[in-house]
This record gives structure tokens, sequence and C-alpha cells, in this order.
């Protein structure tokens, strides 16, 4: 089976940085995604980790520890338009992710 | 846009009625996952067909069913509907060759959002 566990609510400030935390416990194991989803919208893909460590993309980071079950989005430099929710999803042996609830992260001036 | 194509956009139908969702993956997709959201629950798989086979099974219940056609696009039809059933139901499509995700993304559409009443 799989499990996703992620805070439920964030909040931060217009040009901080973020670390969004998500931790889970996967069978068969076959990597962590990160969407980001705006109310009402489709979720969007921001990374895919399989690999122990920091993939970096522009203002989003992603880390994957696979010892651990944990894997975290850094978000740097926030915008106001990154206020959404932004959902964890851990792949298993079918390889379909299955979705956290999701974090909804608040960017305030 | 992501390319996947779902309609209608927005369903209001009453209980124990029966609807039908339908979806067009992207340009040269052969996946094609159901997903269902509501505000307690999360994103939730339901299902998922590859090039007109269905591949895997999640939490999909029996009065639901769907199928992929052989132009790809993909019909979730939803039976005896309930007051609980009401969320977005999204359609994503992947374009790995085996059917499955891998290391690649999955486009989702817009969603559905049906509304029981």
């Amino acid at each position: 089976g799989q499990n996703i566990d992620q805070p439920t609510e964030m909040t931060a400030t217009e040009g901080a940085i973020v670390q969004i935390n998500c931790t889970y416990q996967t069978s068969g194991f076959n990597g962590l995604f990160w969407y980001q989803q705006h109310a009402g919208e489709a979720p969007t893909f921001l990374s895919y980790n399989v690999l122990d460590g920091l993939e970096e993309k522009g203002r989003f980071s992603s880390f994957l520890s696979r010892s651990k079950g944990y894997s975290y989005l850094l978000l740097k430099e926030l915008q106001m338009k990154d206020s959404a929710s932004y959902l964890c999803a851990s792949a298993g042996g079918s390889y379909i992710p299955t979705f956290g609830r999701g974090t909804s992260l608040i960017v305030h001036p | 846009d992501s390319g996947v194509t779902q309609t209608p956009k927005h369903l209001i139908t009453a209980t124990g009625q029966r609807v039908t969702l339908r979806c067009s993956p992207r340009s040269g997709d052969l996946s094609v996952y159901w997903y269902q959201q509501s505000l307690d629950q999360g994103l939730q798989f339901l299902i998922q067909y590859y090039n007109g086979e269905e591949r895997a099974k999640g939490n999909i219940l029996e009065r639901f069913s769907a199928q992929q056609f052989p132009d790809l696009h993909s019909e979730l039809n939803l039976s005896s509907l309930e007051l609980g059933d009401s969320a977005l139901y999204f359609c994503a499509s992947s374009p790995h060759p085996r059917g499955n995700y891998m290391n690649t993304e999955a486009f989702f559409g817009q969603g559905t959002r049906l509304t029981v009443v």
C-alpha cells in the first residue's frame, strides 16, 4: 500500500523561501512527484525524483531521501502567483502515483 | 493548455442518474488515467487505460466504469449517482510508450465538475 503525509496549509511572505515536506510509505517505490494545482484548475507537473538528492529547476527544487521515505519541495523567491496547492505523489510497483491531500500554500505581501 | 480535453466542464444532475464524462488525450499519448478529486479525499486514482485496454485499477466503485476507444479517447461512466459522487473528475494522459508514468509527467485536463443534487 501507499501512504502520503504532508502539511495541510502553510503561509509565507512574498520573496521568501518555503519548504514543503512530504513523507511517504510506498511498496516497490518508483519515484516521487510534485504537482502544483491552483484552485479549480488542473494539476501541473513540477518535478520527479527517483534517486536520492536534490533536483533544481529554476525557483523550484525537490529533494528525495529514499531511506527516510522523505521528500521536500523548496520554493525560492516566492511570488503571489505561487499561492496554490502542492501535491506530493509517490509511485509504487504499478507506477501509478498515489497523491497526498496537498499542501495549500498562501503567499502574502 | 495541456492538450488534454475534457467535456463537459460542468455537469449538474440528480441522484440516481447516469452520466458520461469524455476525455481526449494529447496527440500520440496512449495512456489515459482517470482521477476523482473531492474536498475531503484529495486526488484519488480511479483507473488507467493503455492503448484501449484496462491497465490498472484504483479506488473505482462498481457503479463506475470506463473505456478507451480505438481513437484513444476515453469515457468515464458514472451510474446510480449519489450526493457523495459530487467532485472534480480529471483525466490525464501520459506519453510513455509502456503505459505508465515512469519518469515522465502526466498531463491533466481541466476537469469536469460534477454536482449531484
